[in-house]
């Protein structure tokens, strides 16, 4: 079946500095891709949709500066998290879409 | 490890059916249950959840109980209208070591005018 590779699994960063984050389907093109959020014992929360070729749209409240999504390719789509603070920490997910849906391991990461 | 099973799709209904997707997980200790549904061409949203046993969740007439005996939560509708077509993930979020979700395969539904 499809796979959605996500990494890395776990970055534990400094305050100040930048985590890009990679979400790729292995073996099928996803025109469209989605990042969400989740705080410890909260469910998901969509961040954005991304779509190959064109700008990322962004749920309300979500940062377009903090948050960079590029989706260069059909099969890959990155999460860049700008001058990380400790109220970035959280499990980061990603999902593509094919036929299904189908889901990314997820990203620990915590900001000291 | 912690999974969920969810019953293959996809599900056709006509409208005004009676709609149960069956959910079952495997979970050490206490876990946190969702359902997600996915609206064609939109990102994931979360439906209702659970967080201890015998809890009964609902939203847009969707309802799911929290059932620790037989580790389940299957989720029910008293009447689908054909736009609650959508494909439904049944989810699980550990309640500890890094609270990871584990999502189910997800269930595709379509409903019939």
């Amino acid at each position: 079946g499809a796979v959605v590779s996500q990494h890395p699994s776990r970055v534990i960063c400094k305050s100040g500095t930048s985590v890009k984050i990679e979400c790729r389907s292995l073996d099928f093109q996803a025109t469209t891709m989605f990042w969400y959020r989740q705080f410890p014992k909260q469910s998901l929360m969509l961040m954005a949709t991304s779509n190959e070729g064109s700008k990322a749209t962004y749920e309300q409240g979500v940062e377009k500066d903090k948050f960079l999504i590029n989706h260069a390719s059909l099969t890959l789509s990155t999460l860049t998290v700008t001058s990380a603070h400790p109220e970035d920490s959280s499990f980061y997910i990603c999902s593509a879409r094919s036929e299904k849906l189908f889901f990314g391991s997820g990203t620990q990461l915590s900001v000291l | 490890g912690d999974s969920v099973t969810q019953m293959e799709g996809p599900v056709t209904l006509s409208e005004e059916a009676f709609l149960t997707i069956n959910c079952t997980y495997t979970a050490t200790g206490y876990p946190s249950l969702f359902w997600y549904v996915q609206y064609p061409g939109e990102g994931l949203q979360l439906l209702l959840k659970a967080t201890k046993a015998d809890d009964k969740g609902s939203n847009k007439g969707f309802e799911a109980t929290y059932r620790k005996e037989t580790t389940s939560f299957h989720l029910e509708k008293g009447s689908v209208q054909v736009s609650d077509s959508a494909v439904y993930f049944c989810a699980l979020i550990r309640n500890t070591g890094g609270f990871k979700t584990i999502f189910g395969a997800g269930t595709r539904l379509f409903v019939k005018a």
